[in-house]
């Protein structure tokens, strides 16, 4: 299984755009559309809301965004808010049944 | 609506073993591959094994790997992980989760905390 590469953080200000990258290899997310995303708040359960790279589960605002280029893939959050401050982390299928996480983001909302 | 209800967890001592249960409802169990997912205090995820929706194929880390065994009992719409020869890197908050579409995540309980300890 893989370890995929976050930064471990990123800010904004409320209104502006952040991006969170996460940098796989050639076996994982070069791979496979198979990146999903997730938010954790602290002492919370992470909630999914990327998945197959840009494509957003029922209920999740349309501020979340993803998207993939190489071995590489990115989450956008637009119109940042306060409830948007959380820990991010990005997963990508990597063969069989297994998975590799991202070792998260922590995204500050100045 | 869907519940994922993880139990088991403690303190146990390195070396030893312990199980883990996840008691799910709310949806078709026996028809979902389920995963295991940790999260050691204070650090990230970390993906630790999967079973298929009859059992036939399962996965694991290779840090867990012939230490740990994932289970699931379709009667009791239950997964299992059975933890052998524990180390202290085993702590954590162990999560069971739903495979939803496309190798995610879709569903998360809320976690039953394993400490390994003397």
């Amino acid at each position: 299984q893989s370890a995929l590469t976050q930064p471990a953080s990123v800010s904004g200000s409320p209104g502006q755009s952040v991006t969170v990258s996460c940098t796989g290899t050639s076996s994982d997310i070069g791979k496979y559309n198979l990146v999903s995303w997730y938010q954790q708040h602290p002492g919370k359960v992470p909630k999914l809301i990327i998945f197959e790279v840009n494509k957003r589960p029922s209920g999740i605002s349309t501020r979340f965004s993803g998207s993939k280029s190489g071995n590489t893939a990115s989450l956008t959050i637009s119109g940042l808010q306060a409830e948007d401050e959380a820990d991010y982390y990005c997963c990508s299928y990597t063969g069989r049944a297994s998975r590799g996480f991202g070792g998260g983001t922590k995204l500050t909302v100045l | 609506q869907v519940q994922l209800v993880e139990s088991g967890g403690g303190v146990v001592q390195p070396g030893r073993s312990l199980r883990v249960s996840c008691a799910a409802s709310g949806f078709p169990f026996s028809v979902s591959g389920m995963h295991w997912v940790r999260q050691a205090p204070g650090k990230g995820l970390e993906w630790v094994a999967f079973m298929s929706y009859d059992g036939d194929n399962e996965d694991y880390a290779d840090s867990v790997r012939g230490r740990f065994t994932i289970s699931r009992d379709n009667s009791k719409n239950t997964l299992y992980l059975q933890m052998n020869s524990l180390r202290a890197e085993d702590a954590a908050v162990y999560f069971c989760a739903r495979d939803g579409l496309s190798s995610s995540f879709d569903y998360w309980g809320q976690g039953t905390l394993v400490l390994v300890s003397s």
